[in-house]
């Protein structure tokens, strides 16, 4: 397994446009995580899945963030109508649940990059 | 509301020393503790974990201690390498709930 892997790595975009994020987890995971990590801090909670079940969503994910993962696998994140404040290194992380008899840390990808210009 | 604190935001140390990196938290429902490492333009990578059930965890030259009277977790990492430099975040999670909570970071620089 080569781990959580995210593309783009880099993007940059314009105020306003829409872009939208991948993550492949590592396959055996059933969990599906993505934080948002600002210069100098912490990476921030956004949202989870387990399976294709979205199972919560932080207050940071405004009306303009939506996430999904259909099929269970994949997950996509996309942020409609970008602003400067979005900025950040977007990072996706999987795991298998706790309590489940595996090991549960979650694994990170190498995130994603957003520069809104 | 900043549950998870890291106080220092930089560590220097000498190489072949001890390297303590410190970690508070405000939240008592939280029941297992993680240490991660993160090298600039790459993810976060899993180091050492922690149950609240248990006050410490070994790791070759890693060590997690948990003070749960304090709110306090500490990683030791003993002997320290040029190759530990990099920003170490705490993290928490608690119940069976998925997400983690991460601390502000601490920048590790370790000096040949």
């Amino acid at each position: 397994d080569t781990g959580v892997s995210q593309d783009p790595r880099h993007k940059i975009t314009k105020r306003g446009q829409n872009v939208t994020f991948r993550c492949d987890p590592i396959s055996e995971h059933n969990r599906l995580y993505w934080y948002r990590q600002t210069l100098g801090q912490g990476p921030e909670f956004l949202t989870y899945f387990q399976n294709e079940a979205q199972l919560e969503k932080s207050r940071l994910l405004s009306d303009r963030f939506s996430a999904e993962r259909p099929k269970g696998s994949f997950s996509t994140l996309e942020i409609q109508r970008t602003e400067q404040g979005d900025s950040a290194m977007y990072l996706c992380a999987s795991s298998f649940p706790r309590g489940s008899g595996s090991r549960s840390e979650q694994f990170f990808g190498p995130g994603t990059r957003l520069t809104v210009l | 509301d900043q549950q998870v604190k890291q106080n220092s935001p930089s560590l220097s140390v000498q190489e072949g020393r001890i390297s303590i990196l410190n970690c508070d938290y405000t939240n008592s429902m939280f029941d297992y503790f993680l240490w991660y490492k993160k090298y600039p333009a790459e993810g976060p990578t899993f180091l050492i974990s922690i149950s609240s059930i248990k006050d410490k965890n070994e790791d070759g030259r890693f060590t997690v201690f948990l003070n749960k009277s304090a709110k306090h977790l500490s990683l030791h990492i003993v002997p320290s390498q040029p190759g530990d430099s990099a920003v170490y975040f705490c993290a928490a999670s608690w119940n069976q709930g998925g997400k983690l909570i991460f601390g502000q970071g601490t920048e590790l620089s370790v000096k040949p």
